[in-house]
């Protein structure tokens, strides 16, 4: 919904980094989180952007260009528990009220 | 744990029989969300409150879905005469903003099974 697009799949080895993309419309554009879920349970809260730029926390890394409506989720030395979905969701304006969309998400599959 | 819980966890059900589900947020919470998501979907917006007003319901909500919030505390989400394309993951969040931080966070969710 709400134009969200990133990758469907994504597969990396264990120890490497991996780059997650998302692009979003930028009309009415609040900010942007991103969450990690593993099957069968709930999203995790991983990140929300607001300021462009780069935002890290421990292994995970957020970055965000209002501007050109981007952000992407970087992850380093991948561990196999990172083997899960990760979801864009922007939060954007609508009929005055902040409302929360999320994209389809990424699968990504960590291998050894 | 996140703090936001969800009862039931697990919920079968007959079609055209009416089901409701409880979400408690983070107590200091304002925002709470409902969100619905079925296999390989991302979560799809439901509706929200900000303290005990109904801010926006999805037009995607057909007149069987409704949500509660009374006092702005816990919340409700009551499914009349259920369908079988009701079954989901039914996801509760809440969340705080203070100046550019947020945090949103997801309770375990309810699994909706209708025969």
């Amino acid at each position: 919904g709400q134009n969200i697009d990133q990758p469907t799949e994504m597969t990396a080895t264990e120890g490497a980094i991996v780059q997650i993309n998302c692009t979003y419309q930028t009309s009415g554009f609040n900010g942007l989180f991103w969450y990690q879920q593993h099957a069968g349970e709930a999203p995790t809260f991983l990140s929300y952007n607001v300021l462009d730029g780069l935002e890290e926390k421990g292994r995970f890394s957020s970055f965000l260009s209002r501007s050109k409506g981007y952000s992407y989720l970087l992850l380093k030395e991948l561990q196999m528990k990172d083997s899960a979905s990760y979801l864009c969701a922007p939060e954007l304006n609508s009929g005055g009220y902040q409302k929360v969309t999320f994209g389809t998400g990424t699968k990504l599959q960590v291998i050894p | 744990d996140t703090g936001v819980s969800q009862d039931p966890r697990h919920k079968i059900t007959k079609r055209g029989q009416n089901v409701t589900f409880r979400c408690d947020p983070i107590s200091e919470h304002n925002r709470l969300y409902w969100y619905r998501q079925t296999l390989g979907q991302g979560p799809e917006f439901l509706t929200y409150f900000q303290n005990e007003a109904q801010l926006e319901k999805s037009r995607l909500l057909s007149d069987r879905f409704s949500a509660e919030r009374p006092k702005g505390s816990f919340s409700t989400l009551e499914i009349q005469r259920t369908e079988q394309g009701d079954s989901a993951m039914y996801l509760c969040a809440s969340s705080s903003r203070q100046g550019v931080n947020y945090e949103q966070y997801f309770g375990p969710g309810t699994r909706l099974t209708v025969t």
